[in-house]
């Protein structure tokens, strides 16, 4: 079946310091991939996506992802992060012939000052 | 402000009364969804609509019973609900249901069923 798994339920980062949230994904070929934040109280927005070509993907507010193929993952990282990131991230994946996401059950970071 | 703007905010019913969620969005946008979001569960797409059209109902309860009127608007009526219907409620709206499309969302209604 297909499905995406992220490893880490939360996170603690100290601000300043790097992140790297995780997602795993099971599909049978190359989905599309996408991460969404969800901070306290809103709806999710988009922070990238990746279909295909370079496999480092440069999104909004800082971040960026890198597709593994070898590892199926989709691993979203910020080399520093700010107390506005605490949120909860959802990673998703919809295979390239449906067009429903299917989502992670999110990690939430937390940043410490 | 996403342009997809949902109300009520947050909503307490019996599981006898019968409710409606509403959700309009400003994007001029063809596609629209709900989602339903629970603590700790991954989101759970329920309805999807193209030009005014379900295309996908994803083994959802009959006591959930959408309508949409047209391509801005969409409404989840709610009736005879249970408490494990409790959750956060997202609608979200896409250029068309193509994958390669970005899913805009709303803030989402908070359910509460006592």
């Amino acid at each position: 079946a297909q499905s995406v798994t992220q490893p880490d339920i939360h996170i603690t980062v100290s601000e300043g310091a790097s992140l790297e949230l995780r997602c795993n994904y099971s599909y049978g070929a190359t989905p599309y991939l996408f991460w969404y934040v969800q901070s306290p109280g809103q709806g999710l927005q988009l922070l990238l996506k990746y279909f295909s070509g370079d496999t480092l993907v440069q999104g909004i507010k800082g971040f960026e992802a890198e597709f593994k193929r070898s590892q199926s993952s989709f691993n979203l990282r910020k080399p520093s992060v700010h107390w506005s990131d605490a949120a909860e991230y959802f990673c998703a994946a919809t295979s390239r012939s449906g067009y429903a996401l299917n989502f992670g059950k999110g990690t939430s970071l937390l940043v410490t000052p | 402000e996403t342009g997809v703007t949902q109300t009520p905010r947050h909503l307490v019913m019996g599981m006898t009364n019968k409710k409606s969620l509403k959700c309009e969005q400003h994007l001029g946008h063809n596609a629209m969804y709900w989602y339903k979001q629970s603590a700790k569960k991954p989101l759970e797409l329920m309805f999807v609509y193209n030009f005014k059209e379900q295309t996908e109902n994803n083994s959802v309860p009959s006591r959930f019973s959408p309508e949409c009127p047209n391509s801005s608007h969409l409404f989840l009526h709610l009736h005879t609900l249970q408490p494990e219907d409790s959750a956060l409620y997202l609608c979200a709206s896409s250029q068309g249901t193509t994958n390669t499309g970005e899913l805009f969302f709303g803030e989402g209604s908070r359910l509460t069923v006592l």
